[in-house]
């Protein structure tokens, strides 16, 4: 079982707005920073987001993150069927000393 | 272009020993944090072990502590994953995976695993 809670599945129809959240404790999210991953069935994961909020290039500005305590968001606006995907988020754990994944969201849209 | 290529994955009897290998291209590989996450057959992803640039400092998931050694070596651009006395749990795809962000343990802390390879799947099975 996963110290990062994601919901197992999400999802909305193109042009709405979703959002996937990610539960932690203090000595992962609470202290650290907090990053997405998208990966589409048989390919590697992409680095989505990185510390809680950035896009690193390329990736469109549909796609948000924040943080607040304990808990993360990835947001994903104006969706497309393109971006049906499994999403992942995870953080360092300091009291672990690991990296921790989240279960996973898979995302449908309808 | 940068590349990641894995190897070394393969059906063991449950208690066997697999070594994968990362072959790394395109990158100053000394200058990149190294990782492994493993994703279960239908499942999510997870990370077993990480390795700061200079190879100092390691890292490793509980489920694995104790029976996977990671090592690199800088000279060869190769990141190890030793994987002794496998269980049925350990069967998965294994990614190699680099963090560009620095090298050293912090690394972990405040950037994201952004190269990944294909994977290389092991199977534990008798």
């Amino acid at each position: 079982q996963s110290v990062l809670t994601q919901p197992p599945s999400a999802s909305g129809t193109p042009g709405q707005t979703v959002t996937i959240s990610c539960s932690g404790t203090s000595t992962n999210i609470g202290d650290n920073y907090v990053f997405w991953y998208q990966q589409f069935p048989g390919t590697a994961p992409k680095l989505l987001i990185y510390r809680n909020s950035q896009r690193p290039s390329g990736v469109p500005d549909r796609f948000s993150g924040s943080k607040s305590g304990t808990s993360a968001s990835l947001a994903i606006s104006g969706l497309r069927s393109e971006d049906e995907a499994d999403f992942y988020c995870a953080a360092w754990d300091d009291s672990l000393r690991i990296v921790l994944f989240g279960g996973g969201t898979k995302l449908t849209v309808l | 272009e940068v590349q990641l290529l894995e190897s070394g994955g393969g059906l063991v009897q449950p208690g066997g020993s697999l070594r994968l290998s990362c072959a790394a291209s395109g990158l100053t590989f000394y200058n990149h944090a190294m990782n492994w996450v493993r994703q279960a057959p239908g499942k999510g992803l997870e990370w077993v072990s990480g390795i700061t640039g200079n190879g100092e400092t390691t890292y490793y998931a509980d489920s694995v502590k104790g029976r996977f050694t990671i090592s690199r070596d800088n000279p060869k651009n190769t990141l190890y994953l030793q994987m002794n006395s496998l269980r049925d749990e350990d069967t998965a795809l294994y990614y190699c995976a680099a963090i560009s962000g620095g090298s050293g343990s912090a690394t972990f802390h405040y950037y994201g695993v952004d190269i990944w390879g294909q994977g290389t799947t092991v199977t534990v099975s008798s």
